[in-house]
């Protein structure tokens, strides 16, 4: 089975810290994505990545960065944490190009900004 | 702008009370709809995709069919164990990317 792992269940930081949301897949999975999930408003991609050391802007990108060094890590990093930023965090990844929707999710990351 | 509207936002069900879950997608030239569960404290689930009109898929109690403005998940004598929020997301042939909706949470009542 695939097997998405999200370095943190929760996390609660203070506004203006750094914030690193770390995303692990173990089955070589090209595609790997970062969404925030919200109550009402569905979820929302933030940034995607297509191969390593690359990355794309999704639908909410303002705020945040990421990272991805190797096929099987992508990193999201909050440069400044907001309070708006509390959410919850969904890493995914997906198979080859072309199987990019058949998304696999990690657990989740409940992100508190106080 | 692509869309996907989900409802109801919340169902309850007895054991055993078939019904159906709603996805309305305006999206320009429909590449693929997609159906996710999500269990509480889990991120979602793979269930179906469904890429033309007049397409169904199948498993266990749920079917998925798929129309040219709208999908449906019926859900045929659910258990508890059925109890989860639904999601659906389309992808159009001009977004790189999937749409989601807000999702239906489903609660089946023994």
């Amino acid at each position: 089975d695939v097997k998405v792992t999200q370095s943190s269940r929760y996390l609660v930081k203070r506004t203006g810290e750094k914030v690193f949301l770390e995303c692990v897949q173990d089955m070589d999975h090209e595609n790997m994505f970062w969404y925030r999930q919200d109550p009402g408003l569905g979820l929302r991609l933030i940034y995607f990545s297509y191969d390593v050391k690359m990355k794309e802007k999704g639908d909410i990108p303002e705020g945040y960065s990421v990272s991805r060094e190797k096929k099987e890590r992508f990193s999201l990093i909050l440069e400044s944490a907001s309070t708006n930023q509390t959410s919850m965090y969904l890493c995914a990844s997906s198979e080859r190009p072309g199987e990019r929707e058949k998304l696999f999710f990690g657990s989740g990351t409940q992100l508190s900004v106080l | 702008e692509d869309q996907v509207t989900q409802s109801p936002e919340a169902l309850r069900l007895q054991e055993g009370e078939s019904s159906s879950l709603n996805c309305s997608y305006t999206v320009s030239g429909l590449r693929g709809l997609f159906w996710y569960r999500q269990d509480p404290g889990k991120g979602p689930e793979f269930l179906f995709t469904l890429y033309s009109a007049g397409e169904e898929k199948e498993k266990e109690r749920l079917k998925a069919t798929l129309t040219k403005k709208e999908s449906f998940l019926h859900i045929t004598a659910p258990k508890p164990e059925d109890s989860a929020t639904y999601l659906c997301a389309a992808r159009s042939g001009s977004a790189r990317q999937l749409t989601f909706g807000s999702g239906t949470q489903l609660t089946v009542l023994p």
